[in-house]
């Protein structure tokens, strides 16, 4: 079993839709969880940063942590065609020296006009 | 601000032959760790520096190597490229090691023939 599990995509919605991302985990270590989006030739951009459970909004995007069910889920409403990327859950313990992120496989989002 | 910087952004080698691939992180920063993304996949830790030490290695054989220098710049150094390396190798910088976000340069895309 993978640390971090992705659904890959690719997901393809109409513009204006809800888009549902999610990741699951299984190390109980893991208290920070970040989403990134990757646009094609580009690094990854941070999107949402949150540390332990709970919900985070920002804008048309709200990243949510479940910690007792170890999943995450980012929540992007009104979608846009600029939105279309590949989104990438990340996730780290956060103790102090080591702390490589973990990251899932990244989900294809399509969002057509 | 300049964001995380990365040089060279394409580079082309042969089996055998050693690269160098260099990051400035962001202002200020003073960690930076090293990922390989090969397509299709999420990024792979593969080193973390902060305040010119190495703070965590990834599992990736003896052939890969970094440093950091006093300004917080750093080098990956891979010897003896198999094709299998061929992958984006993204530098993250953060301001701190330990829970602190992490922002990705664009990377630098490296193809062995």
């Amino acid at each position: 079993q993978k640390e971090v599990e992705q659904d890959p995509g690719p997901l393809s919605v109409p513009e204006g839709a809800i888009v549902s991302l999610n990741c699951t985990y299984s190390n109980s270590a893991f208290q920070y969880f970040m989403w990134y989006r990757q646009y094609s030739r580009k690094g990854p951009e941070l999107l949402m940063y949150t540390y332990s459970s709970g919900n985070k909004e920002d804008g048309r995007f709200t990243a949510q942590v479940d910690k007792s069910s170890k999943y995450i889920s980012l929540f992007i409403r009104d979608s846009q065609p600029s939105d279309s990327a590949t989104y990438l859950c990340a996730m780290t313990s956060g103790s102090s020296g080591n702390t490589p992120l973990v990251f899932g496989k990244g989900t294809r989002l399509s969002v057509i006009a | 601000d300049a964001g995380v910087t990365q040089s060279p952004t394409h580079l082309i080698k042969t089996r055998g032959q050693h690269v160098t691939l260099r990051c400035s992180p962001i202002s200020g920063h003073k960690s930076v760790s090293w990922y390989q993304q090969v397509l299709g996949q999420g990024p792979q830790f593969i080193f973390q520096y902060y305040e010119k030490e190495e703070r965590g290695r990834g599992n990736f054989p003896d052939r890969f190597s970094a440093r950091q220098f006093p300004n917080y710049s750093s080098e990956l150094n891979v010897n003896a490229l198999l094709l299998g390396d061929s992958a984006l190798y993204l530098c993250a910088s953060s301001l701190l090691a330990g829970n602190q976000p992490q922002h990705f340069g664009d990377g630098t895309r490296l193809s062995i023939l």
